[in-house]
């Protein structure tokens, strides 16, 4: 049984431009958050999605969007990147209300 | 604003030892408070958790102390092993009413080296 994986696992990018990073949740699983995190710090909540719709939100700028799909795989976009967006993007899938698990990242270089 | 307060930064402890880590909250609301467990490039993976109904949680060589009044919580792993050695995240969330599940709010986390 796959867990939550993650696409790409690393990404080079330039200032200015646009990314986006993909998820598939772990099979059995509706609900999807993302989180980033910088070197050496905790993650940090992004955005939540569940049937569709973002359902919370964290501290980020609109720059920060996503999207879920209707079997439950997520992707999350990023415009106009910044040099501080360089960090790991986590994604966590979850039964709604159940402990959250995440997959191993994709981490965003900007240079 | 830090809502989730974690220490130390860095522990080192021989093997055989109790690894201890603490972390103290400011939201009341949090209902729910996991610690996860990280090594290098690899995404976080849930330890044990507990909610505030309850006073100790053990799984285990894993004990969480939760200490309500004190607004404080921490992780005690028994009889460390150099395989324990890795980063470790307390968090916090707060039950959600709304469709979706809960929103974590991660400390900064605890770099254990467990030596032999």
């Amino acid at each position: 049984d796959a867990g939550v994986t993650q696409s790409p696992t690393h990404l080079i990018k330039t200032r200015g431009q646009q990314v986006t990073l993909r998820c598939s949740p772990k099979s059995g699983h509706d609900t999807v958050s993302w989180y980033q995190q910088a070197l050496g710090q905790g993650p940090q909540f992004i955005f939540q999605y569940y049937e569709e719709e973002e359902r919370q939100r964290g501290n980020f700028p609109d720059r920060f969007s996503g999207h879920q799909f209707p079997n439950y795989s997520s992707e999350l976009n990023v415009n106009a990147l910044l040099l501080g967006d360089s960090a790991l993007y986590l994604c966590a899938s979850s039964l709604r209300f159940q402990p959250q698990h995440f997959g191993d990242g994709t981490r965003l270089s900007i240079l | 604003q830090q809502q989730v307060k974690q220490s130390p930064q860095s522990l080192i402890v021989q093997k055989g030892g109790i690894s201890i880590i603490n972390c103290a909250y400011e939201n009341t609301a949090f209902d729910y408070f996991p610690w996860y467990q990280q090594f290098p490039g690899k995404g976080p993976a849930l330890l044990i958790a507990i909610r505030p109904d309850v006073s100790e949680k053990k799984e285990g060589r894993f004990t969480i102390s939760f200490n309500k009044s004190a607004k404080q919580f921490s992780l005690h792993i028994m009889d460390s092993q150099p395989g324990d050695s890795a980063t470790y995240f307390c968090a916090a969330s707060m039950s959600y009413s709304g469709a979706g599940s809960y929103q974590l709010t991660f400390g900064k986390g605890t770099k254990l080296s467990v030596i032999p």
